[in-house]
């Protein structure tokens, strides 16, 4: 596509349940990137896949948070047991490859709010 | 722990106007992004600094790169409402294990007023 696809645009979800967050990266980006902004933290990374590679998952905050990249292309964000200190922007980035210098490419994010 | 700080976090301007922002971070790197918030957007890519001494310019935006002072700045010429927007610095963590993430400064929000 033209550029990084998020969806859904908006969540709402009450305090307890899971939620799910999609990302479709530029066609032929090799490398995804899951960030996310909140208002106290700023933008804090999360985790990065490239290609076939074992994914970094060093940014992720707890065990509640998952990440799957399915066919090296679409990238699902999972949160389980959803808690109000999750609420923030979710955003999904992809450069070309993985590497020092590279530009990212960012989708317009999934704002979630935790009730 | 990689830490990056921009100043001033919040920036009002006058249209015509020159100023600088400032990206200031913690460790040896000589990798420095910038990137550009509109409200509600995300950001986009503006700078890709990547040796001492990197001076980059699109328009009335300027940046550089000093790794020795391990300090960037950004410079507005005649800033123009258009400029109205949040500017992020990043910089890569570099561990040592390939590892590509970006560690980000609190970004600036500019407000360019006629």
């Amino acid at each position: 596509g033209a550029g990084v696809s998020q969806s859904p645009s908006n969540k709402v979800t009450e305090k307890g349940k899971d939620v799910e967050l999609r990302c479709d990266p530029i066609s032929g980006h090799t490398a995804l990137y899951w960030y996310r902004q909140s208002l106290g933290q700023g933008l804090e990374f999360l985790i990065y896949f490239q290609g076939n590679s074992a994914p970094d998952k060093s940014g992720l905050p707890s065990d509640r948070f998952s990440a799957e990249r399915t066919g090296g292309s679409v990238s699902t964000l999972t949160i389980q047991r959803t808690q109000q200190e999750d609420s923030a922007v979710y955003l999904c980035a992809s450069s070309l490859v993985a590497s020092y210098g590279e530009k990212l490419f960012f989708g317009s994010g999934t704002q979630l709010s935790v009730l | 722990e990689l830490k990056v700080e921009q100043n001033p976090l919040f920036l009002s301007m006058q249209e015509g106007k020159n100023y600088t922002i400032y990206c200031n971070y913690s460790t040896t790197s000589d990798r420095l992004y910038w990137y550009r918030q509109d409200p509600g957007k995300s950001l986009e890519s503006l700078f890709v600094l990547l040796s001492n001494g990197a001076v980059k310019q699109e328009g009335r935006l300027m940046a550089s790169l000093d790794t020795k002072a391990r300090l960037s700045t950004l410079h507005i010429t005649a800033a123009v409402h258009d400029l109205s927007a949040t500017y992020f610095c990043a910089v890569d963590t570099d561990s040592g294990a390939g590892s590509y993430q970006l560690t980000f400064g609190k970004g600036t929000k500019l407000s360019v007023i006629p």
